[in-house]
Formats: C-alpha cells, structure tokens, sequence
C-alpha cells in the first residue's frame, strides 16, 4: 500500500528565504506526482505536476523535483512571500490499475513572516 | 471553463438528516472524483467516476453514502442518515486520463 510522508509537518521562515518543502513515497512504481496548495477551509490549487519519465519541472519561483527511485520529492519555493503562507500537499498516482487515484501526505504548513 | 464547481460551499445539518453535494467538473475532463479530508490530514479517495460509469467505491464509502453522475456531466454525493463523524470536507476533482487533477473549492460540512 502506498504511504506518503511529508517533512517537516511545520515551517515557519522570514519573507525572502528560500525554502525546500520534502515528500517521500514508499511505493516507486508511480506514474505520476502532483504538488497542491491548500488555503484555510480552501479546496486545493495544483502548482505543478511531474510524470515518472522526469526529473523536475518549474512554474516561476517554483521548481519540484522527482527521484523516483528513491521515492523522494522536493517542492523548492525561492524568495518566499507571505502570500505563499498555506499548506502544501504532496500527491502520488500509482502506476497499474489504480492509476486514477491519488494518494496524499498529510502536508506541510508553511508560515512566511513579513 | 471556470473550472471545478461545488455546491453548498458549507452545510450544516443536525445528525440522522440526508445530505446532497452537487460537483461540475471541467467539461472536457470524462473522469470525476470525490475525495474526503478531515482536519490535519491530506484528502482520502472515496469514489471515482468514468464518463456516468462509477468505476471504483473506497471502504470508507459505508451503505450510507451514494454517488451518481447521470450522462457523465455533474456528479451527486448524497450521505443518509449523517453522523457526527460524517463531518469533514467534501473534494470533487476531475481530469483527463493520466493528466494532473483540478480540485474544486470543496463542500465543508459540519454535523451536529
């Protein structure tokens, strides 16, 4: 059964540092991993999606890494901004039969302080 | 397409009532599902539709809850008889095969 784990569950840092979100999966036969955004009571915002065939992707101050191998992600966010302050999901897809449902962390709380 | 719509935003209902959740997804995407969250915990697979074909149930979906999506638009998410643990908040998404899911808004629904 695949797990997904997230470190740190908390992540408090000052407005402009750079900052490296983690999530490590037990199961490497993935097809793909997805990182989310939740805002308080909020539904989730997709910021970046990486097939198993790469190895990072970037979408402005955002680069997510993928080592499927070791079953490990990174979600780096540069010069961090109060407005990044949510929760960030990290979500796999097994590759196989089920490789319509996602399995989730419980995500990291980020804080950026002005 | 202004993405994935839910409705109500909030329910609130006194235990033992039924309770429906309306979902329009992207109409391009033929695949739906209904995901559950809880506080402090990532979202949990419940069911999972293909064009109005439901194609898998979680074991957390009991007897109680029942899902549809008649001709493959809107999806339906209906709990009888809730329970106070039914509380938590109610995620459609909906996607291309094998492409990245968009999430809607949610349905939080609290039972007292």
């Amino acid at each position: 059964k695949q797990e997904v784990t997230q470190i740190p569950a908390a992540l408090s840092v000052p407005e402009g540092e750079n900052l490296v979100l983690n999530c490590s999966f037990t199961d490497s036969a993935i097809y793909n991993l997805q990182w989310f955004r939740q805002d308080p009571g909020k539904g989730l915002t997709s910021l970046l999606l990486i097939q198993s065939s790469q190895r990072e992707q970037t979408s402005g101050r955002l680069n997510a890494s993928l080592d499927k191998s070791s079953g490990r992600s990174t979600l780096y966010i540069a010069a961090s901004q109060p407005g990044d302050s949510a929760t960030y999901l990290c979500a796999v897809t097994n590759s196989g039969g089920s490789n319509y449902k996602l399995t989730f962390g419980k995500g990291t709380l980020l804080t950026v302080n002005p | 397409d202004t993405g994935v719509s839910q409705n109500p935003r909030h329910k609130i209902t006194k235990r033992g009532q039924n309770v429906t959740f309306r979902c329009d997804p992207i109409s391009e995407h033929n695949r739906l599902y209904w995901y559950r969250q809880t506080l402090g915990q990532g979202p949990e697979f419940l069911t999972y539709f293909q064009n109005e074909a439901q194609l898998e149930k979680s074991r957390l979906l009991s007897d109680r809850f029942s899902a549809e999506r008649p001709k493959g638009s809107f999806s339906t998410l209906e709990i009888q008889r809730t329970e106070q643990g039914d509380s938590a908040m109610y995620l459609c998404a909906s996607s291309f095969p094998l492409g990245g899911y968009t999430f809607g808004s949610g349905t939080r629904l609290t039972v007292v």
